[in-house]
């Protein structure tokens, strides 16, 4: 079966701009985890959505946003970009609640300028 | 707030040789996971572990979940050079919501 499919893979924006990343999970998965990977902070965990829902949220700044549609893909946004916010960002989807783990996709690498 | 902590954070060894990792939790988790991540690569899903005490293994790999549900540890036997990457594991605070905290990982080089 298809994996976790992000787009883009690679993203180069500047200072103030804003940003939307793309996030297909397994079908058949309904929650979809998004997480911010730095050097320095390592894995951090954005939001999660289930069924269209955020169920559970991260201490990032309300720059950070997300949905998820009824088919289960899911978009997180980050407005007035700044040089901090260049990191590798994942989505994960399980099946509910990480049972059986969660599967990552392989990420969008965005590079603030 | 929940704090993972994984120990060490770098781990040098030998081709052949055996090691363990550690991972601790601040809270009483529901359940660890651990996942692998490769160079270059996103993290892998490779085990989750529920009940308190269990063990599984996966071939040179064999995971542990603490009695209390605070720690868990990974031991490698014979490490191979495709065993390299980072190691990070995961879990939800029972009881809390689901958000999973992950650790900052156990990166792993081996000298052939």
């Amino acid at each position: 079966k298809a994996g976790v499919t992000q787009t883009p893979r690679y993203l180069i924006k500047t200072r103030g701009q804003q940003v939307t990343l793309s996030c297909s999970p397994i079908s058949g998965h309904r929650s979809v985890s998004w997480y911010q990977q730095t050097p320095g902070q390592g894995l951090q965990f954005l939001f999660e959505y289930f069924s269209e829902t955020q169920r559970n949220k991260g201490n990032f700044p309300g720059r950070f946003s997300g949905r998820q549609f009824s088919n289960s893909r899911s978009e997180m946004n980050v407005s007035t970009l700044e040089l901090g916010d260049s990191a590798l960002y994942l989505c994960a989807s399980s099946l509910d609640r990480g049972i059986g783990g969660y599967t990552f996709g392989s990420g969008t690498r965005l590079t603030v300028v | 707030g929940q704090q993972v902590m994984q120990i060490p954070q770098y781990q040098h060894v030998q081709e052949g040789e055996d090691f363990t990792t550690y991972c601790n939790s601040s809270t009483t988790l529901s359940n660890i996971q651990w996942y692998k991540q490769r160079p270059g690569g996103h993290p892998v899903f490779l085990i989750q572990l529920v009940k308190s005490g269990e063990v599984k293994k996966q071939k040179r790999l064999t995971f542990q979940f603490g009695e209390a549900k605070k720690n868990s540890s990974l031991h490698i036997t014979a490490t191979q050079t495709t065993d390299v990457g980072t190691y990070f594991c995961a879990g939800p605070r029972q009881g809390g919501s689901e958000k999973l905290v992950f650790g900052k990982g156990m990166k792993l080089t081996v000298n052939p």
